[in-house]
């Protein structure tokens, strides 16, 4: 079973378009996150939800907005794609006051044309 | 805010070389820190952390990592490595009690047979 699960693994579109991924845990964690991992490999946190309520919105553009439906589910939409947004895009979910470790999913990889 | 450098950016090495990578953050209070990696096309995945302790953590397939407080630093360490470890290492820094995990900015592996 996969613990953290990303849709879709592969995402190609154009500029200007609207686009979402989506993200589930079954670790039962009550905190997710989205991160974006550019070209240079270099990861940076976007969002993190707990219990259903942002609660880290990094300095990211309005175009995006992110989700979460109940605590094991984190989506991530995204408005008027740039060419600037291709990255891979990695969710992951904790257990705060439990492990407080991080689980990743498998990554979207965006490219916008 | 805190910051986490990893100085080496790429390391060849032959199978069966020690390998150290250096890790080093800055914040002055009590930090929880992960080692993760990111294996070719695959998602992030933790090989330890340290919380508090022993200083010295064991982690998965042979990796240690050793916590050393005075020179904020938290070396990754394998005394062999394998081709298969061929990938790229994170360093990530959670400064006590908040849930923002800060990445360094990798280090590229790759082992030669």
């Amino acid at each position: 079973d996969t613990a953290v699960s990303q849709t879709p693994k592969y995402l190609v579109t154009q500029m200007g378009n609207d686009k979402s991924i989506k993200c589930e845990q079954n670790l039962g964690h009550d905190t997710m996150y989205w991160y974006k991992q550019d070209s240079k490999k270099f990861l940076k946190i976007m969002f993190s939800y707990n219990n259903k309520e942002l609660i880290i919105n990094e300095t990211v553009p309005n175009r995006f907005s992110p989700k979460s439906p109940d605590k094991a589910h984190l989506n991530l939409h995204i408005n008027s794609l740039e060419l600037g947004d291709s990255a891979v895009y990695f969710c992951a979910s904790e257990d705060r006051g439990g492990t407080d470790t991080q689980y990743f999913g498998p990554g979207t990889r965006l490219t916008v044309l | 805010a805190q910051s986490v450098s990893q100085h080496n950016h790429h390391v060849i090495l032959s199978e069966a070389a020690s390998l150290e990578l250096g890790c080093n953050y800055s914040y002055g209070g009590t930090v929880n820190l992960f080692w993760y990696v990111q294996y070719p096309g695959q998602h992030l995945q933790l090989l330890l952390k340290y919380f508090s302790g022993d200083p010295l953590v064991k982690g998965i397939k042979g990796f240690e990592a050793e916590f050393i407080k005075s020179k904020f630093s938290f070396n990754l360490r394998k005394p062999s490595v394998q081709w298969s470890d061929t990938a790229e290492y994170f360093c990530a820094v959670k400064t006590g009690g908040g849930n923002k995990l800060t990445f360094g900015t990798g280090t590229q592996l790759k082992v030669e047979l």
